[in-house]
């Protein structure tokens, strides 16, 4: 199975402030990465698919780039309604595997 | 607009069975697959497997072949999914996603806690 690492597992940040979490895959996924966040007591919301697509309805200053191991999600300015846990998600190979999470909290 | 709802939580004893559902409307049932994936409390979600809704065919993680049976019956646009020989670990809960692009899930259903206690 491929294994997802995400960083970092936690992180508290400002309103206002870039935050950058990354995910590394331990093979080649392509472009076929996702990101999604999680509220407490809610199911994940998807944010980007396929490394860089913005869903739907998800604020441009969510950004996704990489390809092939290494991917990012950037978010360009930090708003009070982005606290939840990030998790990536590779849809390469089955068993479609997740990270373990990054938990991001406002200041 | 599109929805995935899922039958209530469930409380089985080990060795039980658990069968869950999830219905979906909004959009054409048969134009999607559907993922199954659970999520153990304060860990990332965890890939079960996928049906086709319109052949029936599906796909099973190699740790679940052989326990769990993904179902679909298209008169109500609903998925199922059971699981036998629960066991304290399979305690989670438990989501029916639909497959978007790049088989990102697109949709979640509410989630179904499935609870496994003597």
């Amino acid at each position: 199975d491929i294994q997802m690492t995400q960083s970092p597992s936690s992180l508290s940040a400002s309103v206002g402030d870039r935050v950058t979490i990354t995910c590394r895959a331990s093979q080649d996924v392509n472009k076929y990465l996702n990101w999604y966040c999680q509220k407490p007591g809610q199911a994940p919301k998807l944010l980007i698919y396929a490394s860089y697509s913005l869903q739907s309805g998800v604020p441009p200053r969510f950004r996704g780039s990489g390809f092939g191991t290494d991917f990012t999600l950037t978010i360009s300015s930090l708003q009070p309604e982005d606290f939840g846990t990030y998790f990536c998600q590779q849809s390469y190979f089955t068993p479609y595997t997740f990270g373990q999470g990054t938990k991001l909290e406002i200041k | 607009q599109v929805q995935l709802v899922q039958s209530g939580a469930e409380v089985k004893k080990p060795g039980a069975s658990v069968k869950i559902s999830c219905q979906a409307s909004g959009y054409t049932f048969t134009d999607y697959l559907m993922h199954w994936l659970r999520q153990a409390p304060g860990q990332g979600p965890e890939w079960m497997g996928m049906i086709h809704p319109d052949r029936g065919t599906t796909t099973y993680a190699q740790k679940f072949q052989g326990r769990v049976t993904m179902t679909r019956d298209t008169s109500t646009n609903t998925v199922y999914m059971d699981v036998t020989s629960l066991t304290s670990e399979d305690t989670a809960i438990y989501y029916c996603t639909r497959e978007g692009v790049a088989v990102a899930g697109d949709y979640w259903g509410q989630g179904t806690l499935v609870t496994v206690s003597s």
